[in-house]
């Protein structure tokens, strides 16, 4: 099975930078990835790692440690419609299927 | 652009009735799956499907059933709604491979049983 950890909630202000924290056990992984929701929205796709290392699009970035069962999720110069639910999932192994954090909420304030 | 849909953005039910929750994909995606996202609980997975006819369960079936008769479509069945499956329901399709399978999502249900 898996087990996936993230904070809550957290706050921060416009143009600052946040890191948002995953960890995770499991039995099988196959790679993290990172969704945004907005509420009342679907998640949509952000980043993909299964390798250790920085993944960097734009002003989000995606770090892996595999041997650590961590990664996290850098928002650099945050805007408002950065306030969004942040879900970090696992993929299983033999089924390819997701396992979902519960998200961490982020609030961007002026 | 991966286009993922689903019948009803809101659906009030009574208990006891049978319910029907669709989605469709227009991606030729083989993969498709079904979550609930409750408060505090996140998102969790039901059912997902390989291929047509195919069905898997996920973490949490009891209670729910599934089609998957074309491709494209992947029904959701509730046999005898009951007020715990008042819950937001979420349809993803994903392409089959290690590196593709990346999943999309639809904008989600709001199932409510009274």
């Amino acid at each position: 099975g898996q087990n996936i950890d993230q904070p809550t909630e957290m706050t921060a202000t416009e143009g600052a930078i946040v890191q948002i924290n995953c960890t995770y056990q499991t039995s099988g992984f196959n790679g993290l990835f990172w969704y945004q929701q907005h509420a009342g929205e679907a998640p949509t796709f952000l980043s993909y790692n299964v390798l250790d290392g920085l993944e960097e699009k734009g002003r989000f970035s995606s770090f892996l440690s595999r041997s650590k069962g961590y990664s996290y999720l850098l928002l650099k110069e945050l805007q408002m419609k950065d306030s969004a639910s942040y879900l970090c999932a696992v993929r299983d192994r033999r089924y390819s299927t997701l396992t979902f954090g519960k998200g961490t909420m982020l609030l961007v304030s002026p | 652009d991966v286009k993922v849909t689903q019948s009803s953005r809101y659906l009030v039910k009574r208990t006891g009735e049978k319910v029907f929750l669709e989605c469709v994909q227009d991606m030729d995606h083989e993969n498709m799956f079904w979550y609930r996202q409750d408060p505090g609980l996140g998102l969790r997975l039901i059912y997902f499907s390989y291929d047509v006819k195919m069905k898997e369960k996920g973490d949490i079936p009891e209670g729910y059933s599934v089609s998957r008769e074309k491709k494209e479509r992947f029904s959701l069945i509730l046999e005898s709604a009951s007020t715990n499956q008042t819950s937001m329901y979420l349809c993803a399709s994903s392409l089959r491979g290690p590196r593709t399978d990346t999943q999309y999502f639809g904008p989600g249900t709001r199932l409510t049983v009274l």
